[in-house]
């Protein structure tokens, strides 16, 4: 199984804050890499897939970037909309899709 | 704009079948392009892929729940179906259904969850 780490757990910030988030896969999986927000009470919400490659509607704010087995999530200037979990998710395996334990951005 | 959407009951028994449905709107489900997939999420905590289906019926399913579980589609009603058997506690859950890619195997869109309480 390709085990996804995320860190930190969680972390505080402030509106306008640069905020980086860091995913680590067990092996190497290219650029198969995935990052969902999920807000509380609602599904998780595609960010980014490829490692890169921003989603429609996505502000620009957020970027993704690594390949192998380091990643990182980052906001450029935090929105107050922005607090919310964010999630890993590694799809080199077709046979077992795995998701990283998650980051709790707050205020 | 595709659309999906959860439904079954909210309360199973121990040792039964946790069954549920999900309907896709806005597309076509027999699109060559995608898997359908279910994740669950226990309470307050992280994402687990319970497995996803292809359009012909060809299945895969994560090994640690593969003994117990069962996904089926129906092209016909655009539906996708999950059964969990012989459940316990530990499934108590919300239950997402999504889509995937077939090529790069990202969940896009999801439905909005339903929550599976398995008790007595």
């Amino acid at each position: 199984d390709i085990q996804m780490t995320q860190s930190p757990p969680s972390l505080y910030a402030s509106v306008g804050d640069r905020v980086t988030i860091t995913c680590r896969a067990s092996e190497s999986i290219s650029s198969y890499l995935n990052w969902y927000q999920q807000k509380p009470g609602m599904a998780p919400r595609l960010l980014i897939s490829a490692a890169s490659s921003l989603q429609s509607g996505v502000p620009s704010r957020f970027s993704g970037s690594g390949s192998g087995t380091d990643f990182t999530l980052t906001i450029s200037s935090l929105q107050p909309e922005d607090f919310a979990t964010y999630y890993c998710q590694q799809s080199y395996s077709t046979l077992l899709l795995t998701f990283g334990g998650g980051t709790k951005v707050e205020i | 704009q595709v659309q999906l959407q959860e439904s079954g009951p909210g309360l199973v028994k121990p040792s039964q079948t946790l069954s549920l449905t999900c309907t896709v709107s806005g597309g076509s489900i027999s699109s060559g392009a995608y898997y359908w997939s279910w994740i669950r999420q226990h309470p307050g905590k992280g994402l687990e892929w319970i497995g996803y289906i292809y359009s012909s019926g060809s299945t895969y399913y994560n090994p640690s729940l593969k003994s117990r579980v069962i996904m089926s589609i129906d092209t016909s009603k655009t539906q996708f179906s999950l059964k969990l058997r012989s459940v316990t506690a530990a499934d108590t859950a919300i239950y997402y259904c999504a889509r995937t890619s077939v090529w790069s195997r990202e969940f896009d869109p999801w439905g909005q969850g339903a929550l599976v309480i398995v008790s007595s």
